[in-house]
């Protein structure tokens, strides 16, 4: 079937514009997460969704970053008054069940270059 | 809190030779491990996992053990290849708290004919 899938793949934005990434996850999984993923780093998690809770949002590096999933699939992750440290690569992933132990499966990721 | 520390690449070895990548992690609950992999191009896929102390995971001739007592989880592979060039994370995520997952900073693979 079909995996998880993000768009855009590639995003260039002038600084201090908003932004809106995309993720479809898997159908029928339960746990939705955004990771960031900096040049050379490992991904680093960002917010997390059961359904369309947001669960846990406290990798949200500011303010100015939002996610939603309101209909407990599609999820969209916004950036406002973008910067040059937000350049970088946004993961989507999702998970069939809510426990331990489960997969992450992961999309392909959004390249964000904030010039 | 939790933590993966994994080897610096990038690792350079020439086909058939054996690989070892190391992981050791820092949990306060019960840790499941993965390893994932990252080839050229593409997204992160799970190459492997180990839910509790003692379990072996296993994939495409690549291996890793959980071990509590040293608190690693490290991946070995007996012959490599040259499509095994990539990038290699290791990753934990707790058992009950566990809706996020801590990476590594990845190592690099590279493989030569």
């Amino acid at each position: 079937g079909a995996g998880v899938s993000q768009s855009p793949r590639y995003k260039v934005a002038k600084r201090g514009q908003d932004v809106a990434l995309r993720c479809d996850p898997i159908s029928g999984h339960v746990s939705l997460f955004w990771y960031q993923q900096a040049l050379g780093q490992g991904p680093e998690f960002l917010t997390y969704f059961q359904n369309e809770a947001q669960l846990d949002k406290s990798g949200l590096p500011s303010d100015r970053f939002f996610a939603e999933r309101p209909e407990g699939s599609v999820s969209t992750l916004k950036i406002q008054r973008t910067q040059q440290e937000d350049s970088a690569v946004y993961l989507c992933a999702s998970s069939p069940r809510d426990r331990g132990g489960e997969t992450q499966y992961f999309g392909p990721g959004t390249r964000l270059l904030v010039l | 809190g939790d933590s993966v520390t994994q080897m610096e690449g990038p690792v350079t070895l020439s086909e058939e030779a054996f690989l070892t990548i190391n992981c050791t992690y820092t949990a306060t609950g019960y840790p499941s491990l993965f390893w994932y992999v990252q080839y050229p191009g593409e997204g992160l896929q799970l190459l492997l996992k180990a839910t509790k102390a003692d379990d072996k995971g296993s994939n495409k001739g690549f291996e890793a053990t959980y071990r509590k007592e040293t608190t690693s989880f490290h991946l070995e592979k007996g012959s490599v290849q040259v499509s095994d060039s990539a990038v290699y994370f290791c990753a934990l995520s707790d058992l009950y708290n566990f809706n996020k997952f801590y990476f590594g900073s990845g190592t690099k693979l590279n493989v030569k004919p």
